[in-house]
């Protein structure tokens, strides 16, 4: 099983959808959880960390089951300037273990 | 203003030749790391340093060297030994190392192209 798992879409929603991302990973000791969005050829950038009593920040909200190894990204109302592709990130025995990304795409 | 820098932003280089790719941060952060990250891939983690004077290797480690003689700099050496260097090369720091994993500031990236 690898480590980091996400499913690399990709997603078309029209504008003003709700759509939710999930990541599952292998390691149950991981600590600390992220979400960063990469636009295309550019660098990752974080989008926000993931907390045990969940993350809201705007139109986004991160939430984190321990007991099912899963963390999730729902992002509401979308925009265009959503697109991207979107990283789990996760703490394991090494420095932060990153999933493949789910690509998003928002149409007009 | 604070930040990551990477030169240069896209690199050539012939077959069989080592090329050195550089990478800056005036964060004061104490952790840096490298990155390679091919089309439609993840990040896959090549080298890190938690402190000056000390790096480990990470996953893909193999064809590439490394150095950490100030704070401030981290510069990878993609090797002639690399078999597939073709690839985005990604610098990274963060305020903590392993013992207290923290956020990742990325730099804006290295494309290097083998001819």
């Amino acid at each position: 099983r690898k480590e980091v798992e996400q499913d690399p879409g990709p997603f078309n929603v029209p504008e003003g959808a709700t759509v939710a991302f999930n990541c599952t990973y292998s390691n149950s000791a991981s600590q600390s959880f992220f979400w960063y969005r990469q636009d295309c050829r550019k660098e990752p950038k974080l989008l926000m960390s993931v907390y045990s009593s969940g993350n809201e920040d705007g139109r986004f909200t991160a939430q984190l089951n321990r007991a099912s190894q899963y963390i999730s990204l729902l992002i509401r109302d979308s925009k265009l300037s959503d697109s991207a592709t979107y990283l789990c990130v996760v703490t394991g025995n090494t420095p932060l273990v990153f999933g493949k990304g789910t690509r998003l795409s928002v149409i007009a | 203003d604070g930040g990551i820098t990477q030169s240069p932003k896209y690199l050539f280089r012939k077959e069989g030749q080592n090329v050195t790719l550089s990478c800056e941060q005036n964060l004061n952060h104490d952790a840096m790391y490298w990155y390679r990250q091919d089309p439609g891939q993840g990040l896959r983690l090549i080298y890190y340093s938690q402190i000056v004077n000390d790096f480990q290797k990470g996953d893909i480690a193999e064809g590439y060297s490394v150095s950490r003689e100030k704070k401030e700099s981290f510069p990878l050496t993609v090797t002639s030994a690399q078999k597939n260097p073709t690839a985005f090369y990604l610098c990274a720091s963060s305020n903590s190392g392993l013992a207290r994993p923290d956020t990742q500031y990325f730099g804006p990236g290295t494309r290097l192209t083998v001819l």
